[in-house]
């Protein structure tokens, strides 16, 4: 079973900064099988990328990923306020698939 | 556009049975992808309980997958969780979502989710 661990825990940030964030698995994620969410209190996750670099129907160009084998990253090139909320990653190359414990970007 | 929503009782006891209904619109269940249940208790991250095909083959989560059941209705366009011999650890939002287009997409990302709905496991 592959564990996904992400970091920072918490990233403080201003808008208009750029956003880092890391998912570690522990095995390597076979085919790049790498998902990331947003999720905004209240609400449901929103996918943002599959295929660890695809970015899903109507989601901006300021959100990329990146990665392969056992590290991945999602970068935000330039932080909105609409931007601020928590970042899970999903790896679905192995059964069971599982989620990543969050990484959450606050207002700095 | 594709939607789903859950219902199902807000308030379960312990030691009984949890059971949520999704409903789907805007796409017939019948037409195909794997369609799943994901579970995020409060303040922490999300925990994948399990998926079922439109052909109805189902597929769960190890760590669960003692109490689970997962059914569908394509009569209803709708699919169902039932979880049982819940604990206060069973409390949580519980999202419906739907997974990947073919059979052996059963490990699959979640494009379309539900809003989700509270259960509380007390007595």
């Amino acid at each position: 079973e592959i564990v996904l661990t992400q970091s920072p825990g918490t990233l403080s940030l201003s808008p208009g900064e750029r956003a880092t964030l890391s998912c570690r698995a522990s095995q390597s994620v076979s085919s790049s099988y790498l998902a990331w969410y947003q999720q905004k209190p209240g609400q449901a996750p929103r996918l943002l990328i599959y295929g660890a670099s695809s970015r899903a129907t109507g989601i901006p160009d300021r959100f990329s990923g990146s990665g392969s084998g056992t590290d991945f990253t999602l970068t935000i090139s330039r932080l909105e306020p609409e931007d601020f909320a928590v970042y899970y990653c999903q790896q679905y190359g192995s059964s069971p698939q599982a989620f990543g414990g969050g990484t959450k970007v606050e207002i700095k | 556009q594709v939607q789903l929503q859950e219902s199902g009782p807000g308030l379960v006891k312990p030691s009984e049975t949890l059971s949520l209904t999704c409903a789907v619109s805007g796409y017939s269940i019948s037409s195909g992808y794997y369609w799943g249940w994901i579970r995020q208790p409060p303040g922490k991250g999300l925990e994948w309980i399990g998926s079922i095909y439109h052909s109805g083959s189902t597929y769960y989560n190890p760590s669960l997958k003692s109490r689970v059941t997962i059914s569908v209705d394509t009569s209803k366009n709708q699919f169902s969780l039932k979880l049982s011999s819940v604990t206060a650890a069973d409390t949580a939002v519980y999202y419906c979502a739907r997974g990947g287009l073919r059979y052996f997409d059963s490990d699959y990302y979640f494009d379309y989710w539900g809003q989700g709905t509270l259960v509380t496991v007390s007595s």
